[in-house]
């Protein structure tokens, strides 16, 4: 089964500083990767996707995340943190034959501070 | 374009009730997908439906089940409820199923058993 872990429940930056959020993968095949944000009481945005096309992958507000095979990670970055980017993040692996369940990492909640 | 609609936002049930939740996808969407997010166990993937078919199911009990409507609305019931089924309830609509297909979701639907 595909799994993905996060590694840092909590990360905080200071505003203007680099965000890395860690997640890595366990995958037979080929994997579907996603990351998520969810702000309080929200569901969830996409933030990005990868889909074979590209190692490195460009989101939306900044963000961007590169697929390396062979360290099996997915690992999100923003050069310099706002204040609006506080929010929980999740990382998923798209599951099942060919469906688009999803399967979620524990979650990272980034902090920012001034 | 209108988003993904569920309602209720918020529901108190008590213990041994049944309850239904509500799903709109986008329209045009015909992929409906239902999670459920508490603080110990994360976001995990309960079942997908497509075309009024169910595709794919998580590991949760029969006292959990969903459906999808000619329209692709979606519900979910959950009877007899438990205090540990107190969530967050996510439902995600998606154009199509596909492993590279990107979710939307909802705002969610708190479920507070008491």
């Amino acid at each position: 089964a595909q799994s993905v872990t996060q590694l840092g429940s909590h990360v905080s930056v200071s505003e203007g500083a680099l965000v890395l959020l860690r997640c890595n993968y366990s995958s037979s095949v080929p994997p579907y990767l996603f990351w998520y944000v969810q702000y309080p009481n929200q569901g969830l945005q996409l933030l990005l996707k990868y889909t074979s096309a590209a190692t490195l992958v460009k989101g939306i507000n900044g963000f961007e995340a590169e697929f390396k095979k062979s360290e099996t990670s997915f690992h999100l970055t923003k050069p310099s943190a706002h204040m609006s980017d506080a929010a929980e993040y999740f990382c998923a692996v798209s599951e099942g034959q060919a469906g688009t369940a999803l399967i979620f990492g524990k979650g990272t909640t980034l902090s920012v501070s001034s | 374009k209108a988003g993904v609609t569920q309602t209720p936002r918020y529901l108190i049930k008590t213990r041994g009730q049944q309850v239904t939740l509500s799903c709109s996808p986008i329209s045009g969407h015909r992929s409906v997908s239902w999670y459920q997010q508490t603080p110990g166990q994360g976001l995990q993937f309960l079942f997908e439906y497509f075309s009024e078919t169910q595709r794919n199911k998580g590991n949760f009990p029969g006292r959990f089940s969903g459906r999808q409507f000619s329209n692709s609305r979606s519900e979910m019931n959950v009877s007899t409820l438990e205090l540990g089924d107190s969530a967050l309830y996510l439902c995600a609509s998606s154009p199509r199923q596909g492993k590279n297909t990107e979710a939307f979701f909802g705002q969610g639907t708190r479920l507070t058993v008491v």
